[in-house]
């Protein structure tokens, strides 16, 4: 596609139930990030991914989430029993080797009743 | 550490007013400054980039070294300019680092 994708676009979970968040970068971009936006907040970083590179997870908030990129494309968020605090619109961004620019998704609006 | 800072979490301003978003970064070496903006439901995009030295919508925004600031301006606010606006920083071949956001609120 000419744009990143992420699905579902809105996903309602009961707590303690887990889910999968999934994000398809632009071809070719090797550069991909997750970052988590709760209502009336800023961007808060959760991982990046860069092409074979060990990810830089600083910014996983728990041991309950976790991300995947397989085969240096696809991304996963997954998190585990999930929380009541865990609702938010969760956007991956993606890039080339050289950042010149982030391009994100619509997001998944994570709802947890 | 990489830091990304917007000190004001609201801007309220009227209608044909200045603008001034403010963003300040600590950074070593010499980074590249963005600012992204998000209008009400659509996406997080690129407004405009340092080393590009362009205008955007009416935006400008001028890299200070000395003070180690970026910040955005517009001489008169619209209320199409109504959006979370985000400031990032980057070496070049290092993760982006974004600040928490502002909320620029143009009053009719």
């Amino acid at each position: 596609g000419a744009g990143v994708s992420q699905s579902p676009s809105n996903k309602v979970t009961e707590k303690g139930k887990d889910v999968e968040l999934r994000c398809d970068p632009i071809s070719g971009h090797t550069a991909l990030y997750w970052y988590r936006q709760s209502l009336g907040q800023g961007l808060e970083f959760l991982i990046y991914f860069q092409g074979n590179s060990a990810p830089d997870k600083s910014g996983l908030p728990s041991d309950r989430f976790s991300a995947e990129r397989t085969g240096g494309s696809v991304s996963t968020l997954t998190i585990q029993r999930t929380q009541q605090e865990d609702s938010a619109v969760y956007l991956c961004a993606t890039g080339g080797q050289r950042f010149t620019e982030a391009f994100f998704g619509q997001g998944t609006r994570l709802t947890v009743v | 550490a990489q830091r990304v800072t917007q000190p004001e979490k609201l801007l309220s301003v009227f209608k044909g007013a200045p603008v001034e978003l403010k963003c300040n970064y600590s950074y070593s070496g010499s980074p590249e400054l963005f600012w992204y903006v998000q209008y009400s439901r659509q996406r997080l995009q690129l407004l405009l980039r340092h080393i590009s030295r362009e205008s955007i919508k009416g935006f400008t925004a001028d890299l200070n070294k000395g003070e180690t600031s970026f910040h955005l301006k517009k001489p008169f606010a619209q209320e199409e300019d109504s959006a979370m606006y985000y400031c990032a920083a980057t070496g070049g071949y290092q993760k982006v680092t974004f600040g928490t956001g502002t909320k620029l609120q143009v009053i009719p």
